[in-house]
């Protein structure tokens, strides 16, 4: 029962470094998502996609980049770090929204600081 | 617009007593709402969903949480603490019509327990 995966777990970066975040899904879930973790803030949406091909922003988007080329997989770029980056990282997946009852399930997180 | 309010960021008990974590929210449509747990260092966990059917929804782990619509509420309740328990508790509420399977998070409440 694999889930949802994400790599790498802890990661640290230059500032100007750009890097990609790795997440897959082995439930053939329509739905992805990346959010970001910040103290006291709960979780916000960077990006999402409803299928793939399909992709859009979510509450903070800006430096990031996604695509959807499978169904499995949902990676998150990072153009151009910067120190504002730093957080905890966290993908998601849901056979439908959340808003209609489905569950989502979260990877374990990806930790991130750019110095 | 949706958004949630995590009344207590910091909630402490003993072990063997209860506990409450208040959460309110706030929706245009009638939406779905989530209680997550988060564990030092890990991933979130779904402890229970309401989807609009029973108004008291059971999880894992003996919580429990009641729908009040009045109210705008969505508190988290359960009978006697366990050490285990220790973790921090996300309320999230999505709601139907979001286009982008947002979920809106509060900012958390760190459950401690004391022995």
């Amino acid at each position: 029962n694999a889930g949802v995966t994400q790599t790498p777990k802890f990661q640290v970066l230059k500032t100007g470094q750009s890097m990609t975040l790795q997440c897959a899904q082995d439930m053939n879930h329509e739905y992805m998502s990346w959010y970001r973790q910040d103290p006291g803030m709960g979780l916000r949406l960077i990006h999402y996609s409803v299928g793939a091909g399909i992709t859009d922003q979510g509450e903070v988007p800006n430096g990031y980049n996604v695509s959807r080329s499978t169904t499995e997989d949902f990676p998150l770029r990072l153009l151009s770090a910067a120190p504002s980056q730093t957080s905890v990282y966290f993908c998601a997946s849901s056979r439908g929204t959340g808003g209609q009852g489905n569950t989502i399930y979260f990877g374990e997180g990806s930790w991130l600081t750019v110095v | 617009a949706q958004s949630v309010t995590q009344l207590d960021s910091h909630v402490s008990v003993s072990e063997g007593t209860p506990v409450l974590l208040r959460c309110n929210y706030s929706s245009s449509y009638s939406p779905s709402l989530f209680w997550y747990v988060q564990h030092p260092n890990k991933g979130l966990q779904l402890l229970l969903k309401y989807t609009s059917a029973a108004t008291l929804v059971k999880g894992i782990n003996g919580f429990e949480a009641e729908f009040k619509k009045s109210e705008t509420s969505f508190h988290l309740t359960k009978p006697s603490a366990h050490m285990s328990d220790a973790a921090e508790y996300f309320c999230v509420v999505s709601d139907p019509n979001n286009a982008g399977n947002m979920l809106t998070f509060g900012g958390g409440t760190r459950l401690m327990v004391k022995p």
